[in-house]
């Protein structure tokens, strides 16, 4: 089945400074990578994700980019506000345009802005 | 505004006994989800179901068993839990018509305790 390695576990920034999450997956047949974020004692919510016939997408502070060869995606997220303060989940999964994709999310990253 | 719902929010149970979470969702979504989520594990996937009474394996079933019996609500059963099962238990639902459509909505969580 997917693996999904996620890193860094945790990342310590200044506000207003850049940061990058990074993951991998392992099967060449996914093809829908989301990211999601957790607040302290709060659900999952997405906040931005790509699929594999696009190499790039933005949202204002946010973009995640993808390289297939490499099996390889990345978080960005730019000048970095005190609310990013989160953990940070990657996933895979296989949409096949029907039926459920059941996603096989990464360990997660827990990102801290300083003041 | 899709609104995911968990019957307990907190729930202690003892060892071997039967265990059931609910989850209902109130936007008429085809596929819904169980997922596990534990420290330094991130979320794992338990079971998902596309349709009513239709079940399919996630990564780690070993000791949960679903039922989906309407298309609203996804139960999570412990036929006999075990001190291994104590975590963050989240339901997700998602839409099923074809790519751009993939988001899954999470619940609020129950938070299960064995003893």
């Amino acid at each position: 089945g997917e693996n999904v390695e996620q890193h860094p576990s945790t990342l310590s920034v200044q506000e207003g400074d850049s940061a990058v999450i990074k993951c991998t997956y392992s099967d060449s047949a996914s093809n829908y990578f989301p990211w999601y974020k957790q607040e302290l004692g709060k659900r999952p919510q997405l906040i931005i994700d790509i699929r594999s016939n696009v190499g790039e997408k933005k949202d204002q502070r946010i973009a995640v980019t993808l390289n297939k060869t490499a099996k390889h995606f990345s978080l960005h997220i730019t000048e970095t506000q005190p609310e990013d303060s989160a953990v940070y989940f990657c996933a895979a999964s296989i949409h096949s345009g029907g039926g459920a994709d059941g996603l096989t999310f990464g360990k997660g990253t827990h990102l801290i802005i300083q003041p | 505004d899709v609104k995911v719902t968990q019957s307990s929010r907190y729930l202690v149970k003892r060892t071997g006994e039967k265990v059931f979470l609910e989850c209902v969702q109130d936007m008429d979504h085809e596929n819904m989800f169980w997922y596990r989520q534990d420290p330094g594990l991130g979320l794992r996937l338990i079971y998902f179901s596309y349709d009513v009474k239709m079940k399919e394996k996630g990564d780690i079933p070993e000791g949960y068993s679903v039922s989906r019996e309407k298309k609203e609500r996804f139960s999570l059963i412990l036929e006999s839990a075990s001190t291994n099962q104590t975590s963050m238990y989240l339901c997700a639902s998602s839409l099923s018509i074809g790519p751009g459509y993939n988001e899954q909505f999470f619940g609020p969580g129950t938070r299960l305790t064995v003893l």
